[in-house]
C-alpha cells in the first residue's frame, strides 16, 4: 500500500547535538512538507520541497535543515541551534488531485 | 504570514450532542479543508471545500465555505466516542487541497459517553 513513513516515532536528543528526522513516501509525489506541532499552536511549516533538489523555509525554519535529493525522501535535521526542538513533527506529501498524505509523526524530545 | 483563527480551543461534549466548530481568516482562502487528528498520529483529511458558498457533507459531518472566502465551519451531528481528537481547519490561497497550507491552531474534542 502506498503511503508516507516516518521514523524513528520517538528520539531523544542531548542539548548540543543534531538528529536528523527521516520521512519516506511511495506515492510519487512531487511536494512533501515539514511541520512543527505544539499544543496549542496548530501545524507550523518548518520547510517544503516542491520538486527533487529544491525546497523553501517555511514559517519557522531557523535552527533546522532540510535535503531534497530522492522524490520518495526529504530529512529534516534539527541542529543545536534549534533553541525549543522538543515537540512533534510531521511530515506530509501531495500532488495535483491528491490533497496532503500525513506521516504518523516523530516525537523529538531533550534530554 | 497569513493566518487562521480556529475556536473554540476545545470542547467537551455528552455523547449524541451536536459540535460546531469554525475558523476565520483576515485573508481569503480559495480552498478550506477539515482535517481530524488521532493521538500520537498524524491529520487525516475529512472534507475539502472548493467554491465560496459551499456545503458538503461526509456522514455526519457538515462543512461550509463562507461566502466571503475568508471563513469555513464543521459541524459535526450525533456525536460518538471515537470523534475524539484534534479537529484542524487549513487554508490554501491557490485554490488546491494541495501546495502549502495554513493551519488553524486546532479545536480539541471529548466526548463522555
Amino acid at each position: 500500500d502506498g503511503g508516507i513513513t516516518q521514523s524513528p516515532k520517538y528520539l531523544f536528543r542531548k542539548e548540543g547535538q543534531n538528529v536528523t528526522l527521516s520521512c519516506e513516501q511511495n506515492l510519487n509525489h512531487d511536494a512533501m512538507y515539514w511541520y512543527r506541532q505544539d499544543p496549542g499552536q496548530g501545524l507550523r511549516l518548518i520547510y517544503y520541497s516542491q520538486i527533487v533538489n529544491d525546497f523553501q523555509k517555511g514559517d519557522i525554519a531557523e535552527g533546522y535543515s532540510v535535503s531534497r535529493e530522492k522524490k520518495e525522501s526529504f530529512p529534516l535535521t534539527v541542529t543545536s541551534a534549534q533553541k525549543n526542538p522538543t515537540a512533534f513533527y510531521l511530515c506530509a506529501s501531495s500532488d495535483r488531485g491528491h490533497g496532503y498524505t500525513f506521516g504518523s509523526g516523530t516525537r523529538l524530545t531533550v534530554v | 504570514g497569513q493566518q487562521l483563527n480556529q475556536s473554540p480551543q476545545s470542547m467537551f461534549i455528552q455523547e449524541g450532542e451536536d459540535v460546531s466548530m469554525n475558523c476565520t481568516s483576515s485573508s481569503i482562502f480559495n480552498t478550506w479543508l477539515w482535517y481530524k487528528q488521532d493521538p500520537g498520529e498524524g491529520p487525516v483529511l475529512l472534507i475539502a471545500l472548493y467554491k465560496a458558498g459551499e456545503l458538503t457533507s461526509n456522514g455526519r459531518l457538515t462543512a461550509q465555505f463562507g461566502i466571503t472566502r475568508k471563513d469555513s465551519f464543521l459541524n459535526i451531528s450525533a456525536s460518538i466516542p471515537s470523534d475524539v481528537g484534534i479537529y484542524f481547519c487549513a487554508g490554501n490561497a491557490g485554490g488546491t487541497s494541495y501546495g502549502k497550507l495554513t493551519f488553524g491552531q486546532g479545536t480539541i474534542l471529548t466526548v463522555h459517553p
